[in-house]
């Protein structure tokens, strides 16, 4: 059964600090590989898809990676202002399942 | 924005009583997935359609039935609340097209039963 974890479950950062958040998954037999994040009350919105094939993906000042034979995602965040506090989660899709597997995620504090 | 409508966004209810919730999409995206959110949990999911009267189980389908008659509407029916139902409900639909694989969710359904 595939299980992800995330590491830490908080993070409390000054203003300006570049970051990383980790995903970790059990099975590698993955479809691909989301970030999402999510503000308090809200649903979640997707910041970047990684396919299996692909090693990484950017958007701004977002960078995730991915590699699949250690099970591994990490999503890196420059720069860190204070509007990127927010709870970012990772999920896995398995392959062909269509079913999105989700780690508990990861609360971030970006203090002024 | 995917189009992704949840109501009701809250609701209270007693325990026993039948409970539906409904997500409305208007782009015609083909899957779509009930999750509901708890602390300690994550998210996980309870039931996905893959087209009209077609639906499968997720991870935590016991108690839940749902329904999709329409491309547009999927229903979430909780048969006799009870109180291990409090939580949060998401529904999500898969992009296609460019956004191919990318999942949108709903705002969220905030339940409490009493």
């Amino acid at each position: 059964k595939q299980e992800v974890t995330q590491i830490p479950a908080a993070l409390s950062v000054p203003e300006g600090e570049n970051l990383v958040l980790n995903c970790s998954f059990t099975d590698s037999a993955i479809y691909n590989l989301q970030w999402f994040r999510q503000d308090p009350g809200k649903g979640l919105t997707s910041l970047l898809l990684i396919q299996s094939s692909q090693r990484e993906q950017t958007s701004g000042r977002l960078n995730a990676s991915l590699d699949k034979s250690s099970g591994r995602s990490t999503l890196y965040i420059a720069a860190s202002q204070p509007g990127d506090s927010a709870t970012y989660l990772c999920a896995v899709e398995m392959d062909s399942s269509y079913k999105l597997i989700f780690g508990s995620g990861t609360r971030l504090l970006v203090r002024p | 924005d995917a189009g992704i409508t949840q109501s009701p966004r809250h609701k209270v209810t007693e325990t026993g009583t039948p409970v539906t919730l409904r997500c409305h999409q208007t782009e015609n995206h083909r899957y779509m997935y009930w999750y509901r959110q708890d602390p300690g949990h994550g998210l996980r999911l309870i039931h996905y359609s893959y087209g009209v009267k077609d639906t499968d189980k997720g991870e935590v389908s016991d108690g839940y039935s749902v329904s999709r008659s329409k491309t547009e509407d999927f229903l979430l029916t909780l048969e006799s609340a009870t109180s291990s139902q409090t939580s949060v409900y998401f529904c999500a639909i898969r992009g296609t097209g460019s956004s191919g694989n990318t999942i949108y969710f709903g705002e969220g359904s905030w339940l409490t039963v009493v």
